[in-house]
Parts: C-alpha cells; structure tokens; sequence
C-alpha cells in the first residue's frame, strides 16, 4: 500500500513568485493535514482538511491557501513568496476526525526554496 | 496555548550509550502525548504514543511515560545503535476538536559506532 506522497520533492522559486505543493493521502484516508518544517523553528501546523472542507488553520497569513479534492487530495499554495517561506512542507493524513489515538501518517515533504 | 518543549540542542553519544530526550508540555487540559522520528531524508513517523496519564508508550526498545504531576514524557533507550540516529520530535494532541499537533522543536541525536 502507498504511503503519503507529495509532490515536487523540491521546488525553487523567487520572491513574489506563486508555489503550489500537491500532496496525496493514503487510499481511505479523508484527512489531510500541512506542517511548515522551518530550519530552528520545529514543526507548525499550516492546514486540516477533511472531508473536503478546511476545518482548522494555523497562524500563517491569508496567502498560504489550499483545498481538498473529491478524491481526497490536496494542494497547498503558497502566494506573494518572501523569503522566510523557505521550508519543509510536510503533508499528513489521517483516517478521519476523531483521531486521538490513530496515527499521524507523513509524506517525506517538499523543500520549498525562495530566493 | 498548548505547546511542547525540548531540550535545547542535538545528542551525540556512543553506540550502546543509553538515551534521554527530554519532553515537557502545557496544555490546558488531558493531551495526548506522542513521539515521531524522523530518519535521513524520510518523512515523520510515529514512534509512540500515550493518551493518559501513567500510560507507558513503547517501541523498538524506546519508551516513555506521561507524568502529569511533572508534565513531562522523557523519550528513553536503554542501548541505542547506530540505526537509531534520526531526529525526535515530541508532540502533543490538546483533543480539543481542532486536531491540531503542537510539535517540539527536535532534537537530532547522533549514534557514533
């Protein structure tokens, strides 16, 4: 069975410049959630999306946006690049919305360069 | 808010050496606590995980215990290998409806042989 896969495994871009990740959960699974993995900065949530709808977002301003597919898909966009967006995007899912005690499955990320 | 914090810092220790990551949280009410590695060039994965207190998560020779009197889940190894470098992130689940993780910052240990 495929795990979480994201796609581009890199992406270079310039400021002001316009970055779209793509990420794709594990078959069943309707949740899928976006980390932003800054150097020193640990792991932040970005985005939750089940069923299709976003349910929950970080602190991260209105130019980092995404949605869900029907298929359960995801793509998160980053808008307006600035430097400090440099990073490790992780994507993860998991089987629905009362997880407390399922796990958390992870892509192995997109690295997101601005320059 | 809800928040994780590590011991500042990466771990260098010796093949056979035992390991501690430190853990502690805040959270106003009864989290979920978890601990994920990530290996070399590999996504997140779950190491163990605890969902209340005294509970005693445990895997591939790593445990860890959730103490709610000292809010603290302490990540340890009795005699790690060199396979076991990786970073360590402790993370928490307020399961407060948002299903939001609040991440640690890592640690990276490194195993020497």
């Amino acid at each position: 069975e495929a795990g979480v896969t994201q796609s581009p495994t890199h992406l270079i871009k310039t400021r002001g410049q316009q970055a779209t990740l793509r990420c794709s959960p594990i078959s069943g699974h309707t949740s899928v959630y976006w980390y932003q993995q800054a150097l020193g900065l640990g792991l932040q949530f970005l985005l939750w999306y089940d069923e299709g709808e976003e349910r929950n977002r970080g602190n991260f301003p209105p130019r980092f946006s995404g949605r869900q597919f029907p298929n359960y898909s995801s793509e998160l966009n980053v808008n307006a690049l600035e430097l400090e967006d440099s990073a490790l995007y992780l994507c993860a899912s998991s089987s629905g919305q009362h997880w407390s005690n399922e796990k958390l499955f992870f892509g192995s990320g997109t690295q997101l360069s601005v320059l | 808010g809800d928040s994780v914090t590590q011991m500042e810092g990466p771990v260098t220790l010796s093949e056979e050496a035992f390991l501690t990551i430190n853990c502690t949280y805040t959270a106003t009410g009864y989290p979920s606590l978890f601990w994920y590695v990530q290996y070399p060039g590999e996504g997140l994965q779950l190491l163990l995980k605890a969902t209340k207190a005294d509970d005693k998560g445990s895997n591939k020779g790593f445990e860890a215990t959730y103490r709610k009197e000292t809010t603290s889940f302490h990540l340890e190894k009795g005699s790690v290998q060199v396979s076991d470098s990786a970073v360590y992130f402790c993370a928490l689940n307020p399961l407060d409806g948002n299903n939001r993780l609040a991440f640690g910052k890592g640690n990276q240990v490194v195993v020497i042989p």
